[in-house]
């Protein structure tokens, strides 16, 4: 079945490592996004890549990095850099147009001990 | 900064009523409008989308778009208590790659 995959689905972290999420999709999509959603909130956008090598900051990307070397991957990794990352992780994709719907993964929950 | 707006709620109907979830948007030429229902610990799930102005029927969800108002609704028909959840209103800006979302409305269908 087409879809997204995100992994792991929980992760716990102590302050000051680094973590790497995982988002794979075989939709066959062009561009692909990174949103971080808080207890209570909505979607804010982390960075996205319309193409594979290519990628842009969106809304909060301080603390976060992305590579972008496969179609199909877009992982995301949570730097030390980043002062309050708990939160839950949603990884998205969408045909090139951006008039169409967002697919999402099922989300990572990311807790820092 | 282009905007959507919801109310946050939480948005209180009874089982069997008319559940009526209302956005605002800034952006004057958006041309897509989506609905996403999102569960408690899950992920969104795209529920209507509309494009022309009117509106779009699909068994008991309605959605209504008055682009010269920038007002996009979702009517929930015969509510029921699986229909408790956040609602998000997302519309993709017009020119670039992202797509705004509000902030959601929490609605609650008590039996």
């Amino acid at each position: 079945d087409g879809g997204i995959t995100q992994s792991p689905k929980y992760l716990f972290r102590k302050e000051g490592q680094n973590v790497t999420l995982s988002c794979e999709q075989n939709l066959n999509h062009d561009a692909m996004y990174w949103y971080r959603q808080d207890p209570g909130q909505g979607l804010r956008l982390i960075y996205y890549s319309q193409i594979v090598n290519d990628f842009q900051k969106g809304d909060i990307a301080e603390g976060y990095s992305v590579s972008r070397e496969k179609k199909e991957s877009f992982p995301l990794t949570v730097t030390s850099a980043q002062k309050n990352p708990t939160a839950f992780y949603l990884c998205a994709s969408r045909t090139g147009a951006n008039t169409g719907e967002l697919f999402f993964g099922e989300g990572s929950r990311l807790t820092v001990l | 900064q282009k905007e959507v707006e919801q109310n946050s709620g939480p948005l209180s109907v009874p089982e069997g009523a008319i559940a009526s979830l209302n956005c605002t948007y800034s952006d004057r030429g958006s041309q897509s409008f989506f609905w996403y229902r999102q569960y408690s610990g899950k992920s969104p799930e795209l529920i209507m989308f509309i494009y022309s102005n009117g509106d779009k029927e699909d068994g008991r969800f309605t959605a209504q778009l008055n682009k010269a108002s920038q007002y996009v609704s979702l009517l929930i028909r015969d509510s029921q208590p699986s229909d408790s959840a956040t609602y998000l209103c997302a519309v993709p800006e017009t020119g670039g790659f992202k797509t705004i979302f509000g902030a959601g409305t929490r609605l609650f269908v008590k039996a």
